[in-house]
């Protein structure tokens, strides 16, 4: 079955612990992205990756980091967390290519809570 | 700068009504890609339509419909004879030709039995 995954599915941390939100997919798609959804705000973009070993960053990077060193795997590093980064987070990936027309397929998202 | 608001917070109805959800973005590129998704309380994200610039048509399917009107840089959502279990949170998202999908806040849709 075509599918993103994304572990853990729900986490409870404290402050200053480092921690990583993995994201992995089987469809050989070259793009994936990271969000995160908060109340009244939507979905806002954090980091993505066209392909291995090329990252870039979103609307709201600061506080993460990313690494793309296997097509399939596109991990979600928070290193020292903050309550302000309790939220939902989407992985999302979709077949690549400059202009493509496809659609981005979403992991079913991670619950995060930063005591 | 590529933006998508949803001015609706929240609608509520009763079940059999019909239900508009708004949505308009602002964007400066010609060519560029409109998307509805919905998160059911469960929470995940279901894609419901993608739409390119160029295409106009309106589209139905089933009791959903889309109304793109580029005149009035609008993509509208109905959902007709609406049922229990629509009520989600609805997104509408722009995209350009690039890697970035730009979300609007969201309609939260409830229907009442």
């Amino acid at each position: 079955e075509a599918q993103v995954t994304q572990n853990p599915r729900y986490l409870i941390t404290v402050t200053g612990k480092k921690l990583t939100v993995t994201c992995s997919q089987n469809m050989n798609h070259e793009y994936m992205s990271w969000y995160r959804q908060d109340p009244g705000l939507g979905l806002r973009q954090i980091y993505y990756s066209m392909n291995v070993e090329v990252t870039d960053k979103g609307d709201v990077p600061e506080g993460y980091k990313v690494s793309r060193k296997e097509k399939r795997n596109f991990p979600l590093i928070l290193e020292s967390p903050s309550p302000n980064q309790t939220s939902l987070y989407f992985c999302a990936s979709k077949q690549g290519g400059a202009r493509s027309e496809e659609t981005q397929y979403f992991g079913p998202g991670t619950r995060l809570l930063v005591l | 700068a590529q933006k998508v608001t949803q001015a609706q917070t929240e609608i509520s109805v009763v079940e059999k009504e019909d239900v508009t959800l708004d949505c308009v973005y602002e964007t400066r590129d010609t060519t560029y890609y409109l998307f509805w998704y919905k998160q059911p309380p469960s929470g995940e994200l279901v894609f419901l339509i993608r739409r390119n610039s160029f295409d106009e048509q309106n589209e139905i399917s089933g009791r959903y419909s889309w109304n793109f009107q580029k005149s009035t840089s609008s993509f509208n959502f109905t959902i007709t004879a609406s049922q229990v279990v629509d009520s989600a949170v609805y997104f509408c998202a722009l995209s350009h030709n690039d890697y970035k999908l730009s979300f609007g806040a969201g309609t939260t849709v409830t229907v009442r039995a």
